[in-house]
């Protein structure tokens, strides 16, 4: 059974810092994507990842993937309020079509 | 482009009862999905289409059926509905499988009585 873990689950920063979140999975995959959702709001798609080393960026939100180890992060840069929300990271392991979740991680960005 | 709606929004049942969650599409994406989302978690894959006139089981299908009768929709069935059923439920679409980026639904918010 697959399993995807994100760390930390409550993220409370200030603004103009930097920081990571995580997100492990126990299946060899090399699909993972990562979504926001605020508050009583359904899911947008950030980024999708879809080989070893794939970087991609949007903004002061930048995603990797590492297939090895497998992990993914998210990195934020100089956060700013409105990135308040919370950050779910998905994998969809082969055959294709059943994505498994993590918990979310929620980003409060105080001023 | 309305892109991926659904319908109702709210709804409250009491144990026992049946209901349809539609959900509709019209960006001729090949796959559906539906999730439920429950407090401080994740969403959970209840089933999903890869295609017109097919369905698959997900991660939580118990209690839930399915069908996709047209490309555009994908209609979720409780038949008897159980208070372990109160969640918020999400529907997606994509143009293809995993490679492609889901457009998520405004999700239906059911509480069972």
């Amino acid at each position: 059974e697959l399993k995807v873990e994100q760390n930390p689950l409550f993220l409370s920063m200030q603004e103009g810092k930097n920081y990571t979140i995580y997100c492990n999975y126990s299946t060899t995959s090399d699909r993972l994507y990562w979504y926001r959702q605020d508050p009583g709001k359904s899911l947008e798609s950030l980024f999708v990842l879809l080989s070893n080393g794939a970087v991609k960026q949007e903004g002061r939100l930048m995603a990797s993937l590492d297939t090895k180890a497998r992990l993914s992060t998210l990195h934020i840069t100089a956060a700013v309020h409105d990135l308040s929300a919370t950050y779910f990271c998905a994998v969809d392991p082969r055959p294709a079509g059943k994505s498994t979740f993590g918990d979310g991680t929620t980003l409060t960005v105080k001023p | 482009n309305a892109g991926v709606t659904q319908t109702p929004k709210f709804r409250v049942l009491k144990t026992g009862q049946s209901m349809t969650l539609l959900c509709a599409q019209d960006m001729n994406h090949e796959y559906m999905y539906w999730y439920r989302q429950d407090p401080g978690m994740g969403l959970r894959l209840i089933h999903y289409s890869v295609g017109e006139g097919t369905t698959a089981k997900g991660e939580v299908p118990d209690g839930y059926n399915v069908s996709r009768l047209k490309k555009q929709n994908f209609l979720l069935g409780l038949e008897s509905a159980a208070p372990s059923q109160t969640s918020v439920y999400f529907c997606a679409s994509s143009y293809q499988g995993s490679t492609d980026t889901q457009y998520f639904g405004p999700g239906t918010r059911l509480t069972v009585l």
